[in-house]
């Protein structure tokens, strides 16, 4: 089965650390690019962080730039996000998504996202 | 750029035409997709490059515009449709989400 299956999440204190991964399945992970995608309880989706299939190009919201690293590991077929200066305003449930490519990952790439993880909380509070 | 969508929520009976649309700050070319988001399930993509259906997704729904304004209408609503739906803009990073229409049945 193609999937996503992120872990790593829980309850951390302000200020603190925390990564995040995600494991793939079922497709050629290395030809993909990835992103992460978070929904606060009870708000919209909130667009993170993405990288390119090589992992040489990295993307990251304002929100979260200079706290949070997005990488991968190709061998592993996983996916990470280390998180570090916890503010209470991360708190979200993290999705990691797959880049869309139009007819596999040799046609047409496009930065949405058409196969998602189920998620994992992230909860900063002391 | 910002994204922005109108209404924040609708209610309609079943059959009806919705028509929700999405507005960027700046242009962003057709470089825009929706998703919908099903009540405690994950996003799903529907429509990309603001006018392409996503394989599988039903032929009730399609997407218009370019530019900065963008329109996803469901030509006849289902239940099945409850929904929250996102635009997403993608030309260039940050990738943004709009704030997202909430779809019910009256």
């Amino acid at each position: 089965d193609v999937q996503l299956l992120e872990s790593g999440g829980g309850l951390v204190q302000p200020g603190g650390s925390l990564r995040l991964s995600c494991a793939a399945s079922g497709f050629t992970f290395s030809n993909y690019a990835m992103g992460w995608v978070r929904q606060a309880p009870g708000t919209g989706l909130e667009w993170v962080s993405g990288i390119t299939g090589s992992g040489i190009n990295t993307y990251n919201a304002d929100s979260v730039k200079g706290r949070f690293t997005v990488s991968r590991d190709n061998s592993r077929n996983t996916l990470y996000l280390q998180m570090n200066s916890l503010r209470a305003e991360d708190t979200a449930v993290y999705y990691c998504a797959r880049r869309f490519c139009s007819g596999g990952s040799g046609g047409t790439c496009y930065w949405s996202f058409d196969l998602w993880g189920r998620g994992t909380l992230v909860t900063v509070s002391s | 750029v910002q994204m922005t969508q109108s209404p924040s929520s609708l209610s309609a009976s079943v059959g009806d035409r919705v028509t929700i649309t999405c507005r960027a700050s700046q242009g962003v070319s057709n470089s825009l997709a929706w998703y919908q988001q099903k009540p405690g399930k994950i996003p799903k993509l529907l429509i990309y490059a603001a006018s392409t259906l996503q394989s599988g997704v039903p032929s009730r729904f399609s997407g218009s515009g370019s530019g900065t304004d963008f329109t996803l209408t469901i030509s006849s609503l289902q239940p099945e449709d409850i929904a929250t739906y996102y635009c997403q803009k993608y030309n260039t990073a940050p990738f943004t989400f709009g704030p997202g229409t909430k779809v019910d049945i009256k």
